[in-house]
Parts: structure tokens; C-alpha cells; sequence
């Protein structure tokens, strides 16, 4: 079955430093590549997404890049800001029905 | 428009206990899933269902059974509660799109 390891378990940064979380999959099937923040006390919830037929999606200071070949992913986060300081999950989706997530990364924004 | 929720929000149970998390959905999504929270393991897939009527199970199902007897419902349910089930507990739903909305949570104590 899919399997997504993530990277690294905990990030800190600089206010206005940028943030990058990196994922790889092991299912060379699986199309969509999903990311979630989680505030303490918080359901997940979904921030950024990306299908297999893009490469490259952005959203404002979010970005996700894909590379098939590698079959990993990353999250890109600029100008960090204190209220980005969340667990950040990444997920891989298994048959177009369910999401296998990665262990998440801890992101600590320092002002 | 609640979204997707979930009953109860916190339990405490002894062990060999049984108890039903139930999850509710209003968005007349087709696709439903339970997954458990642990520190450090990121979100696991417990059971998920495609459809009224169907099942299916996940990375770590052992221990738990489904039911999805009205589309709007997903219940968990665990027979003899062992300590080794204290998580936090998410419900999600999908339609027919890739975006899975995640309950706000139950959160379980097996002693």
C-alpha cells in the first residue's frame, strides 16, 4: 500500500524566513497531493492541494511543487508570519478515495 | 450548515469498555472516514466508507468496527476498549470532489 514519509518533524524559523516541508510517496498510482495545517486543540484543515498533471501550484505566501519522476512533493511557505506556527501535514490519495498521511512537521514561527 | 460533526467530544473509558463515536455529515457527501491522532504518528486511517452501505478498511482497522447504515452517518465503534485506543479521534467526508472536511474531534482515554 501507499506510504508518505515527511520532512523534517519540526521547523523553526525567523519571522519573515521561508519554510520548506518535504514529502515522498511510494505509490507511483496516487494523483493528489493534499496539505493540512493543524492548530493546537484543532481539526486538520486543508491549506493547498495539487494533482499529478500540474507541477506547480501557488497561493499567495503558499506554494506546492510535484515531481512525479521522484514521486515527492514540498511545501513552500514565504514570508513566514507567527499565525503560520501549526502542525502541517502532507497526504497522498490512495484510489481517488482515501488520504494517506505523512507524520506531520511542526513549524514554529519566532518573531 | 453544521459541516461535519462528531458525538462525544470527550470520553473516558475503563478498559474492555465498548463505546460508538458517532460522525454526521450535511453536505450529502458520498464518501466518509474515520482516522485516529497520536503524537508523534500523524493521522491513520482506521475504516472509511464510499457509500451508504459500504465499508472498508484502512491502515490500522484491527480492534474497531463501521457502520453506515444512512448516508449522513458513519459510526465507530470499539467491542472491548484496550488502553492502546486513546487517540483523538477525526471524522471526514468528501464528495464528489478531492477536498476531505475534517469534525472537530472526540477525544478518548481507555484506562
Amino acid at each position: 500500500g501507499e506510504n508518505v514519509e515527511q520532512h523534517p518533524s519540526t521547523l523553526s524559523v525567523q519571522e519573515g524566513d521561508s519554510a520548506v516541508i518535504k514529502c515522498t510517496y511510494s505509490d507511483s498510482a496516487s494523483n493528489y497531493f493534499p496539505w493540512y495545517k493543524q492548530e493546537l486543540g484543532k481539526r486538520p484543515q486543508l491549506i493547498i492541494d495539487i494533482r499529478s498533471n500540474v507541477g506547480e501550484k501557488k497561493d499567495q505566501r503558499i506554494a506546492v511543487t510535484l515531481n512525479k519522476t521522484a514521486k515527492h512533493f514540498s511545501l513552500h511557505i514565504t514570508e513566514t508570519q507567527p499565525e503560520d506556527s501549526a502542525v502541517y501535514f502532507c497526504a497522498a490519495s490512495l484510489r481517488s478515495t482515501a488520504l494517506i498521511f505523512g507524520k506531520g512537521t511542526t513549524l514554529s514561527v519566532s518573531s | 450548515n453544521a459541516g461535519v460533526t462528531q458525538t462525544p467530544k470527550f470520553r473516558v473509558l475503563k478498559t474492555g469498555q465498548s463505546m460508538t463515536l458517532l460522525c454526521a455529515q450535511d453536505m450529502n457527501h458520498e464518501y466518509m472516514y474515520w482516522y485516529r491522532q497520536d503524537p508523534g504518528m500523524g493521522l491513520r486511517l482506521i475504516h472509511y466508507s464510499v457509500g451508504e452501505g459500504t465499508t472498508a478498511k484502512g491502515e490500522v482497522p484491527d480492534g474497531y468496527n463501521v457502520s453506515r447504515l444512512k448516508k449522513q452517518n458513519f459510526l465507530l465503534g470499539l467491542e472491548s476498549a484496550a488502553p492502546s485506543q486513546t487517540s483523538v479521534y477525526f471524522c471526514a467526508s468528501k464528495g464528489q470532489g478531492e477536498t476531505q472536511y475534517f469534525g472537530p474531534g472526540t477525544r478518548l482515554l481507555v484506562l
